[in-house]
């Protein structure tokens, strides 16, 4: 079986660049995650989704990021314009629909590089 | 809001030697709990989870945790680790009926051959 798959995996950008990360979840699974990892803030759950439709995006750190999930197969994570403190790995994860709940199945991570 | 601590940040051991990382979280609800491990340059992948039943937990490549309830703890724990067993290894909580897993800040170990 595919598992999550994420592009780009490594993404090397100026400040002020809009960058744009993609995320093909596992088929079948309908929950949806962006996290971000830093060396300083450790992994941090930016937004997730259920069945497409955002559930918690407490964690997008300003109006620069935005998510979407136009289909039950993609989703998207862009940030315009980027800036230097953006510098991270992003990862992505998915999760199927069963009880009981929090097993995440990770992306590979798609590391940004804002210059 | 559910929070997770994991009191060692970097952990250096022999091969052999006996592993023990503590978790802690707090939420006074029904959680369900995780330990993932990330080796260098890959993602995170689940080691061994609880959800409810036995509170000796066991995992993939010899791994063990057990769920503490009074305690709000759940210890990871290896008899005799390996130079393969490096990684940084998560801690991470979810609480009861919903899907935001809440990860700890990780624990990085290095074995010595």
């Amino acid at each position: 079986d595919a598992g999550v798959i994420q592009s780009p995996r490594h993404e090397v950008t100026e400040m002020g660049q809009e960058v744009t990360l993609r995320c093909k979840p596992i088929s079948g699974h309908d929950y949806l995650f962006w996290y971000r990892q830093t060396m300083m803030r450790g992994l941090e759950l930016l937004i997730y989704f259920n069945n497409n439709v955002p559930i918690d995006d407490s964690g997008m750190p300003e109006d620069r990021f935005s998510a979407k999930m136009p289909n039950a197969s993609f989703s998207t994570l862009k940030i315009q314009p980027s800036e230097p403190r953006d510098s991270a790995v992003y990862f992505c994860a998915s999760s199927p629909p069963t009880v009981p709940t929090g097993e995440l199945f990770f992306g590979e991570g798609s590391r940004l590089t804002v210059l | 809001a559910q929070s997770v601590s994991q009191h060692n940040h970097h952990v250096i051991l022999s091969e052999a030697a006996s592993l023990e990382l503590g978790c802690n979280y707090s939420y006074g609800g029904t959680v369900n709990l995780f330990w993932y491990v990330q080796y260098p340059g890959q993602h995170l992948q689940l080691l061994l989870k609880y959800f409810s039943g036995d509170p000796l937990v066991k995992g993939i490549k010899g791994f063990e945790a057990e769920f503490i309830k009074s305690k709000f703890s759940f210890n990871l724990r290896k008899p005799s680790v390996q130079w393969s067993d490096t990684a940084e290894y998560f801690c991470a909580v979810c609480s009861g009926g919903y899907q935001k897993v809440t990860f700890g800040t990780g624990t990085k170990l290095q074995v010595i051959p």
